[in-house]
């Protein structure tokens, strides 16, 4: 079946600007995971919604950044005012549910360039 | 608080020898533990994962791995290295708050 996709898969911004990066996880999956990987902080945590719950927002590294789940479904990671620090790798995971256990599985990446 | 550390950013191996990837862990609880692996531009895909019941786990692609409580260790092994396994390599942890903390990743090149 389909694997998690995002668009899109390579994104140049200016400084200031903001970015929409999408994600659109397995379908049946009910919790959606945000990552970010660059070359100085390595893979990191972001941002994690569970159903209709309130999602966990604890990874974002300031206030520009914003995420929003429609339906259950479709994620947008939304970053304001880029600066040359948020150029990275932004990786989208959904799994099943919401176990320790639970396999997260990953989509290809957007990969962002803040110039 | 959990964390992974990856001993060795880098591994270089001759086709058909072994690899070994060491990942050591640290956790307050007992932890749930996943290999993935990275091509080129291309996301994460799991190797494997223990999720406390077999202490030896295999994965896809011949690997496997063995989790060592005493030595806090889940090291990642396999018999004899294909070029195809050229990647990158991360060890992930998975603590009550369902996140998954990563190591720096390991980079494996495969010498002909």
């Amino acid at each position: 079946g389909a694997g998690v996709s995002q668009s899109p898969s390579n994104k140049v911004t200016e400084k200031g600007k903001d970015v929409e990066l999408r994600c659109d996880p397995i379908s049946g999956h009910t919790a959606l995971y945000w990552y970010r990987q660059s070359l100085g902080q390595g893979l990191e945590f972001l941002i994690y919604f569970q159903g209709n719950s309130a999602p966990d927002k604890s990874g974002l590294p300031s206030d520009r950044f914003s995420a929003e789940r429609t339906g259950g479904s479709v994620s947008t990671l939304t970053i304001q005012r880029t600066q040359q620090e948020d150029s990275a790798v932004y990786l989208c995971a959904s799994s099943v549910d919401r176990g320790k256990a639970d396999t997260q599985y990953f989509g290809p990446g957007t990969r962002l360039t803040v110039l | 608080a959990q964390s992974v550390t990856q001993l060795g950013s880098h591994v270089s191996v001759s086709e058909g020898a072994l690899v070994l990837l060491r990942c050591n862990y640290s956790s307050s609880v007992p932890p749930y533990l996943f290999w993935y692996v990275q091509y080129p531009n291309q996301g994460l895909q799991l190797l494997l994962k223990y999720t406390s019941a077999a202490t030896l786990v295999k994965g896809i692609n011949g690997f496997e791995a063995e989790f060592k409580k005493s030595e806090t260790s889940f090291h990642l092994t396999k018999p004899s290295a294909h070029m195809s396994d050229a990647a990158e390599y991360f060890c992930a942890v998975s603590g009550p708050d369902y996140k998954l903390s990563f190591g720096a990743g390991t980079t494996v090149t495969v010498r002909a």
